[in-house]
Formats: C-alpha cells, sequence, structure tokens
C-alpha cells in the first residue's frame, strides 16, 4: 500500500500569493493530520481530521489558513495571502485510530519570499 | 500541554558503536512513537511503543510508562542512521496530537 502522498514537494512563492497543499492518506485511515516543522518552533499540530470532519484546528496559526478535506482520500492545505515566516516544512500524517501510530507523508517544503 | 525532553541534544558517534537515546515525558501517556528524519527531511517511523520494549534489527526501544522515559537503542551503528531521532507523545486526555521533543541530532562517522 502506497504511503501518505504529498504534493508538490517542494514550493516557492511570493509574498502575497495563495499557497495550495495537498494530500492523500493512507486507504482505510480515518485520521489526518497536518503538522508544520520549522527551526524554530519544531513540529507542530496544525489541524486534525477525524471521517473529514475538521475536529480541532486551534494549531493553526491565524485566518489566512484553511484547510479542507472534501472526501477520504483528499485533503488541502492552502495559506492565503502567504507570508514570508510561513516558510517551513509542511507534514501530513494519518492513523486508523485517533490513539494509533501515525504514518507521515515526504513533507512539502515551503518558501515564500 | 505535556513535555517531552530528549538527550542527548547531539551525539557523534563512529561506524559500529551502540548508542542509547532517551526520552522523558511530563505526563501519563497511552502512546508514544519513535521517529527517524533522515537527511533528506523524511520522518520514518523506528516504533510504535506505549509500553515495553521491542527490537527491529540493530534497533530496540523500551518505554516505562509509569516512570515517564524511553530508550531507544542502537547497535552496531552505521553511517545510513545519521539524522535526527524524535520521540513523540500524545497527552492522555486528549490523545490526538503528537508532541514532539527538540530531537536528538546523531551523526554517524566513517
Amino acid at each position: 500500500d502506497a504511503g501518505v502522498i504529498q504534493s508538490p514537494r517542494h514550493e516557492v512563492t511570493e509574498m502575497g500569493q495563495e499557497v495550495t497543499l495537498r494530500c492523500k492518506p493512507i486507504s482505510g485511515h480515518d485520521y489526518l493530520f497536518w503538522y508544520r516543522q520549522t527551526m524554530m518552533r519544531g513540529l507542530e499540530l496544525l489541524i486534525y481530521f477525524n471521517n473529514n470532519v475538521p475536529i480541532d484546528d486551534s494549531g493553526m496559526p491565524e485566518d489566512r489558513f484553511s484547510a479542507k478535506m472534501p472526501n477520504a482520500s483528499f485533503s488541502t492545505l492552502k495559506i492565503q495571502p502567504s507570508e514570508p515566516r510561513d516558510s517551513a516544512v509542511y507534514f501530513c500524517a494519518s492513523s486508523q485510530e485517533v490513539v494509533d501510530e501515525q504514518y507521515f507523508g515526504p513533507g512539502t517544503r515551503l518558501t515564500v519570499t | 500541554g505535556i513535555q517531552v525532553e530528549q538527550s542527548p541534544p547531539d551525539l557523534i558517534l563512529q561506524e559500529g558503536a551502540n548508542s542509547t537515546l532517551r526520552c522523558n515525558f511530563s505526563d501519563s501517556v497511552n502512546n508514544l512513537q519513535w521517529f527517524h528524519q533522515n537527511p533528506w527531511g523524511q520522518l520514518i517511523n523506528l516504533f510504535y511503543i506505549p509500553s515495553g520494549t521491542k527490537q527491529n534489527g540493530r534497533l530496540s526501544a523500551t518505554t516505562v510508562a509509569t516512570e515517564r522515559y524511553s530508550l531507544l537503542y542502537i547497535s552496531s551503528s552505521q553511517t545510513t542512521d545519521s539524522g535526527v531521532y524524535f520521540c513523540a507523545v500524545p497527552p492522555l486526555a486528549s490523545g490526538y496530537a503528537l508532541n514532539f521533543g527538540k530531537g536528538t541530532s546523531l551523526l554517524v562517522t566513517p
């Protein structure tokens, strides 16, 4: 079975532009998580979904960030407008249960200039 | 939230050496994961180990939940073991998020 798939792997954009990151979880996994990794803050949870429904978005930094999960096999994380401080690696992860092993995708390295 | 402390922060080994990485956490947990982040940035699952001991090849892990720590053993280290090792735990009360430690950065030299 394929693991968690993320696209694009790298994204370079200019400040003010809209950025959309995509994730396909492992088939059969009911939980999907978005994390962000920065040098300053390490790895931190942004939002998670259960059966396509957002459960907790308290980690989303501000209104410029939004996430959707229109179906069980696809999720997006959108930043509009993007700012240089959004530069980070964004990981998507999935698990079968909430208290269960999480599997991470390869990440999207975002650079906002 | 739950605090996760890893030690040592940095480690340099010569190929073939053994090492022990430690993870302390500040509250009860119902699971724990160890990850290896390789030099390309990928997070690779090593162990899902809420308690007890598991082994996978040259790696093994032990979690003593009652004493709030976990250990990762690397034996006969290889250059491909280089990278950052993370311990991650969800708090028991809200088991969804993974709180990551700051990691142990390991460099294995030939």
